[in-house]
C-alpha cells in the first residue's frame, strides 16, 4: 500500500515567496494532520481535517499560515509571504478516525529551508 | 494543555546493552499512548502504541512498553540493543475523551548504539 505522499521533499526560497506544500493521504483514511518539526519547539500540530473539513488550527502560527483540503485525498499547506524562521520539516499524517483509538501514520515530509 | 516529558535527551550505549526510555505524560484522564522512531533522515515510524488493555505492549523490532496510570508513565524497553536502532525516539499521546485527537509529543531521545 502508499503511504503518505508529501511533494515537494525538499524547497529552498527565498523570504517573501510564496510555498505551498502538498499531501497526499493513504486511502480510505479521513483524518489529516500538519505537523512542524524544529530543533526549537519539536514535532508540534498546527493544523488537523476530519472528512475534509479543518477542526483544530490551533498551531498555525500566523495569517501566513493556510491549509485546505478540498477533497479526501489531497491537502495542501500554504505560507505567503516565507520568513527564514519558517525553516522546519513539515510533516503530514493520515489516519481513520474511529472514535478516538486512531493511529496516526506520517509521510517523509517536506524540508523547507526559507533563505 | 496535554504535556510530554522525556527526560533522557541523548543516550548511548553498546550493542546487546539494555534500554530503558522515560516518558511521562500529563493528564489523568483517558490517553492513548504512542512511541515513534524518526532514523537518521527519515520520517517517523510507528513502534507501538497503547489504547486499553494489558499495559504491556509489545511493538516491533523487540521494543515493548509498559503503561503505568499511577506515575503517568509509558517507559519504552528492549533487552538487546543493535546498531540498526540508532535513531530519535519519540513519545506521543492524544485525548480522545477531549476530542483532542492530535498527538503531542515529548522533545525526543536520541540513541546511539556503537558497535
Amino acid at each position: 500500500d502508499a503511504g503518505v505522499i508529501q511533494s515537494p521533499r525538499h524547497e529552498v526560497t527565498e523570504m517573501g515567496q510564496e510555498v505551498t506544500l502538498r499531501c497526499k493521504p493513504i486511502s480510505g483514511h479521513n483524518s489529516l494532520f500538519w505537523y512542524r518539526q524544529t530543533m526549537m519547539r519539536g514535532l508540534e500540530l498546527l493544523i488537523y481535517f476530519n472528512n475534509n473539513v479543518p477542526i483544530d488550527d490551533s498551531g498555525m502560527p500566523e495569517d501566513r499560515f493556510s491549509a485546505k483540503m478540498p477533497n479526501a485525498s489531497f491537502s495542501t499547506l500554504k505560507i505567503q509571504p516565507s520568513e527564514p524562521r519558517d525553516s522546519a520539516v513539515y510533516f503530514c499524517a493520515s489516519s481513520v478516525n474511529r472514535g478516538g483509538t486512531d493511529t496516526q501514520y506520517f509521510g517523509p515530509g517536506t524540508r523547507l529551508t526559507v533563505l | 494543555a496535554q504535556s510530554v516529558s522525556q527526560h533522557n535527551h541523548h543516550v548511548i550505549l553498546s550493542e546487546a546493552a539494555s534500554l530503558e526510555l522515560g516518558c511521562n505524560y500529563s493528564y489523568g484522564g483517558t490517553v492513548n499512548l504512542f512511541w515513534y522512531v524518526q532514523y537518521p533522515g527519515q520520517h517517523l515510524q510507528l513502534l507501538l502504541k497503547y489504547f486499553s488493555g494489558d499495559p504491556l505492549v509489545k511493538g516491533i523490532k523487540g521494543f515493548e512498553a509498559e503503561f503505568i496510570k499511577s506515575k503517568f508513565s509509558f517507559n519504552l524497553r528492549k533487552p538487546s540493543v543493535q546498531w540498526s536502532d540508532t535513531a530519535e525516539y519519540f513519545c506521543a499521546v492524544n485525548d480522545p475523551g477531549t476530542g483532542r485527537r492530535a498527538l503531542t509529543f515529548g522533545s525526543g531521545t536520541r540513541l546511539q548504539v556503537q558497535p
